[in-house]
């Protein structure tokens, strides 16, 4: 079965300090993963995805995330947090349908 | 913004009524999908439409029930409302269906009293 696990649920940091959001899946083979932003009483953004191409994926506002299929991991990053980074943050694989992390509340103090 | 518009962007009514929820996709995009956000239980899939054919259901009540015209817009309609159906509900669109990305409206946000 398809699954997705997101390692955190809040994450804090710093304003300029890195931020790693951790996401794992679990598929019978190579899936599309996505992550998705969302700010409060709006919909969900996509910020990036993967389809098999690059491993390495560039999104928008600075994030990145990278697919490493030995880990079955594609965690989210970004060099330097910004306070309006601050939302929820899921991860998602798209089997044909979306299964959806729980997602992972991202806190940027200033 | 997605180009995925849904409204009512508010709806507040009580229990035992019915609604009905509008999603018009993004231009060109054929497949439409309902997910409902609680707050126990996160994002839930409930149906998709394709082209104006049901294609997939997820955990949709029977009381919902879902429709996607010639225009490609759709509508979720809700009856016998209970408090427990209090949740976001987001339209998504994506160009074909499958493992295609969808991009997600800015949900209806009903409130059963």
């Amino acid at each position: 079965a398809q699954s997705v696990t997101q390692l955190d649920s809040h994450v804090s940091v710093s304003e300029g300090t890195p931020v790693l959001l951790r996401c794992n899946y679990s598929s019978s083979y190579s899936p599309s993963l996505f992550w998705y932003v969302q700010h409060p009483n709006k919909g969900l953004q996509l910020l990036l995805k993967y389809t098999s191409a690059a491993t390495l994926v560039k999104g928008i506002n600075g994030f990145e995330a990278e697919f490493k299929k030995s880990e079955t991991s594609f965690h989210l990053t970004k060099p330097s947090a910004h306070m309006s980074d601050a939302a929820e943050y899921c991860c998602v694989v798209n089997t044909g349908k979306l299964i959806f992390g729980q997602g992972t509340t991202l806190q940027v103090k200033p | 913004d997605s180009g995925v518009t849904q409204t009512p962007k508010h709806l507040i009514t009580a229990t035992g009524q019915r609604v009905t929820l509008r999603c018009s996709p993004r231009s060109g995009d054929l497949s439409v999908y309902w997910y409902q956000q609680s707050l126990d239980q996160g994002l839930q899939f409930l149906i998709q439409y394709y082209n104006g054919e049901e294609r997939a259901k997820g955990n949709i009540l029977e009381r919902f029930s879902a429709q996607q015209f010639p225009d490609l817009h759709s509508e979720l309609n809700l009856s016998s409302l209970e408090l427990g159906d209090s949740a976001l509900y987001f339209c998504a669109s994506s160009v074909l269906g499958d493992t295609d990305t969808q991009y997600f409206g800015p949900g209806t946000r009903l409130t059963v009293l």
